[in-house]
């Protein structure tokens, strides 16, 4: 597609449920990365992919939160037993990395998925 | 760790004012700096960035310099419309994995007619 794709684009669930949020990054761009906005906060990193394995998970709140990326394109987040805390916006972003390794810099964002825990 | 902090809002402003967002930075070694913007009802879009120190970022009218010697990147409009009401925010690479970035708290703008 033209941009990264996020759904559901609003998820309201019970807590302690089980919760999937799907990435669907720029295709061709092999890095993805998770974060998480609470209300009147910036964007909290979680977790970033470079093709299929995380390169970086140290942003990940603990044990509950994990996410996948199998086939170095579409990534899913999943969350257990989902708290009310972790009520937030979930952005997906994509970029594009050089052959040298270093990141342009630039990430593209889906508009998120909007989680509230009741 | 690295960390930025910017300046709080809400920002109110008349079409045509000048604009100032401050941010400030504390990094180790050589952060990327950047600027991004989310205009209502749309997903984070980079609006302009600066590599290395006393380099500028410009985009649609916005500028932003890379001062190492105050560790800031303030970001700039000499005259601001309807049509730049967004929250800004500022943000620097992470220090650790490449690409990570860390971000602002972000400062909502609005611009009257």
């Amino acid at each position: 597609g033209a941009g990264v794709s996020q759904t559901p684009s609003n998820k309201v669930t019970e807590k302690g449920k089980y919760v999937e949020l799907r990435c669907d990054p720029i295709s061709g761009h092999t890095a993805l990365y998770w974060y998480r906005q609470s209300l009147g906060q910036g964007p909290e990193f979680l977790i970033y992919f470079q093709g299929t394995g995380a390169a970086d998970d140290s942003g990940l709140p603990n044990d509950r939160f994990f996410a996948v990326r199998p086939e170095g394109s579409v990534s899913t987040l999943k969350i257990q037993r989902t708290e009310r805390g972790d009520s937030a916006v979930y952005l997906c972003a994509s970029s594009l990395r050089r052959a040298s390794g270093l990141d342009t810099g630039e990430l593209f964002f889906g508009e998120g998925s909007r989680l509230t825990v009741l | 760790g690295n960390s930025v902090t910017q300046m709080e809002g809400p920002v109110t402003l008349s079409e045509e004012a000048f604009l100032t967002i401050n941010c400030t930075y504390t990094a180790t070694g050589y952060p990327s700096l950047f600027w991004y913007v989310q205009y209502p009802g749309e997903g984070l879009q980079l609006l302009l960035k600066a590599t290395k120190a006393d380099d500028k970022g410009s985009n649609k009218g916005f500028e932003a310099t890379y001062r190492k010697e105050t560790t800031s990147f303030h970001l700039e409009k000499g005259s601001v419309q309807v049509s730049d009401s967004a929250v800004y925010f500022c943000a620097l690479t992470g220090g650790g994995s490449q690409g990570n970035l860390i971000f602002g708290k972000g400062t909502k703008l609005s611009v009257k007619p």
